[in-house]
């Protein structure tokens, strides 16, 4: 069983929809949690990190983590198509060891 | 914001021979970096972590000898694919960890990748 297990899509949904995508874990000892966005043939680029159980909002974008059930979400709203990417849930088991361990990514696409 | 350069971009080269990667944290210092190598469709797979002015430690199942990794100053490590084969063809990513006293999981910034082939 992987560490970490995420949907890899392709997920395509219209311009304006809202969007949610979902990392499950098994390691119970993960506790920070972040999402990155990787446009094609480039490095990732955090989007949103959270070190508890609960909502963070940051714009158009919420992370979700539900460290109960394993399971973290990001939700997207009005999407538009530059958020077209690979969106990567990572998460790490202390601080200081940042020693990420990366879900398979979910391919999206928002079609204008 | 901080980045993170990687050179070359992409790379093609004959099967046997040896590739250098750069990566440079441009505008901070990083003590740690790490080398992820991505497949196609596939998520980043932890290769080594490197820290400065020591030896790196690899991950599970990573060829030291065939992935050499140097990190020679605060801004800049290098991974050397040695004695290349096609198997090693992917996408190699460098991130950089944000020195300080409190290492943030949040402050590890990415390269933008580079693509090697090896015919």
């Amino acid at each position: 069983q992987k560490e970490v297990e995420q949907d890899p899509g392709p997920l395509s949904v219209p311009e304006g929809a809202i969007v949610s995508l979902n990392c499950t874990y098994s390691n119970s000892a993960f506790q920070y949690f972040m999402w990155y966005r990787q446009y094609s043939r480039k490095g990732p680029e955090l989007l949103m990190y959270t070190y508890s159980s609960g909502n963070k909002e940051d714009g158009r974008f919420t992370a979700q983590v539900d460290k109960s059930s394993k399971y973290i979400s990001l939700f997207i709203r009005d999407s538009q198509p530059s958020d077209s990417a690979t969106y990567l849930c990572a998460m790490t088991v202390i601080q200081g060891a940042q020693k990420l361990v990366f879900g398979q990514g979910t391919r999206l696409t928002i079609n204008p | 914001g901080a980045v993170v350069s990687q050179h070359p971009s992409r790379v093609i080269c004959k099967s046997g021979t040896s590739v250098k990667i750069e990566c440079r944290s441009l505008d901070f210092q990083a003590t740690t970096m790490f080398w992820y190598r991505q497949f196609p469709k596939k998520s980043l797979m932890l290769m080594a972590t490197s820290n400065e002015g020591s030896k790196a430690t690899y991950e599970q199942g990573v060829e030291k000898d065939k992935f050499l990794i140097n990190h020679a100053s605060l801004t800049l490590s290098t991974l050397t694919v040695t004695s290349a084969h096609p198997e090693d063809s992917s996408f190699y990513i460098c991130s950089a960890l944000l020195a300080g006293p409190v290492r943030l999981a949040e402050t590890q910034y990415f390269g933008p990748g580079t693509r090697l082939l090896v015919l």
